[in-house]
């Protein structure tokens, strides 16, 4: 069974660092891009970031750009995010999710969808 | 940045209803689209990818469909364990989603 778990999650103040964890399992995990999404009640899902199988190429949405930073260690199955400058509007639950693609546009159309997920863990910045 | 409208944000139905979930993106896409559904407490769940596929194990009463700028969720005949939140997303970097549309027991 392919499975996620996250890790890492809770309250900080503003300003301050947190790094995410997820550990993958039940596929081989150095073949996937991988991905972290975040959910609020307010604006609901975000795709945060990506990054490929080898970490050659990373994406931040705008909003974090230059605040969080995604990596991998294929050896240990493991998604990481570390997020400094936190803000009060960065509270959300992260999941961690498998990123899958086919297609690049000029070829056909693109797909890129996120599955499987993690069960999410919870980021809450206040002080 | 591509926005993703879904409507209704909430839909009331009975069990054996059909129902439809519209998602409309602020340009045309020229790329697929993906359904996801989700419970309370619980993360999202892909039901379908690349517009039209269903993923493993969903059930076929689950359909999508459209292109350019409209596509639609349909589920043919509501069972219980349809009651939940419907999102679609969009495969253009930044991948944005719907807000989502909840679907209620009437």
């Amino acid at each position: 069974e392919v499975q996620l778990v996250e890790s890492g999650g809770g309250l900080v103040q503003p300003g301050g660092s947190l790094r995410l964890s997820c550990v993958g399992s039940g596929f081989i995990f150095n073949n996937y891009w991988m991905s972290w999404v975040r959910q609020t009640p307010g604006k609901g899902l975000e795709w945060v970031a990506n990054i490929k199988q080898d970490g050659s190429e990373i994406y931040y949405v705008d909003s974090v750009k230059g605040r969080f930073t995604i990596s991998r260690d294929n050896g240990k199955k493991s998604l990481y995010l570390q997020m400094n400058s936190l803000r009060a509007e960065d509270t959300a639950v992260y999941y961690c999710a498998r990123f899958d693609k086919t297609g690049d546009g000029y070829n056909g159309p693109a797909g890129r969808w996120f599955h499987p997920w993690g069960q999410g863990t919870l980021v809450t910045v206040s002080s | 940045d591509i926005q993703m409208t879904q409507s209704p944000s909430t839909l009331s139905a009975s069990i054996g209803d059909r129902v439809t979930i519209t998602c409309r993106a602020s340009q045309s896409l020229s790329s697929w689209l993906a359904w996801y559904q989700q419970k309370p407490g619980k993360a999202p769940k892909l039901l379908i990818y690349k517009t039209t596929i269903l993923d493993s194990g969903v059930p076929s009463r689950f359909s999508g469909s459209g292109s350019g700028t409209e596509f639609t969720l349909t589920i043919s005949s509501l069972q219980p364990d349809d009651f939940a939140t419907y999102y679609c997303q969009q495969s253009n970097r930044p991948y944005t989603f719907g807000q989502g549309t909840k679907l209620e027991i009437k």
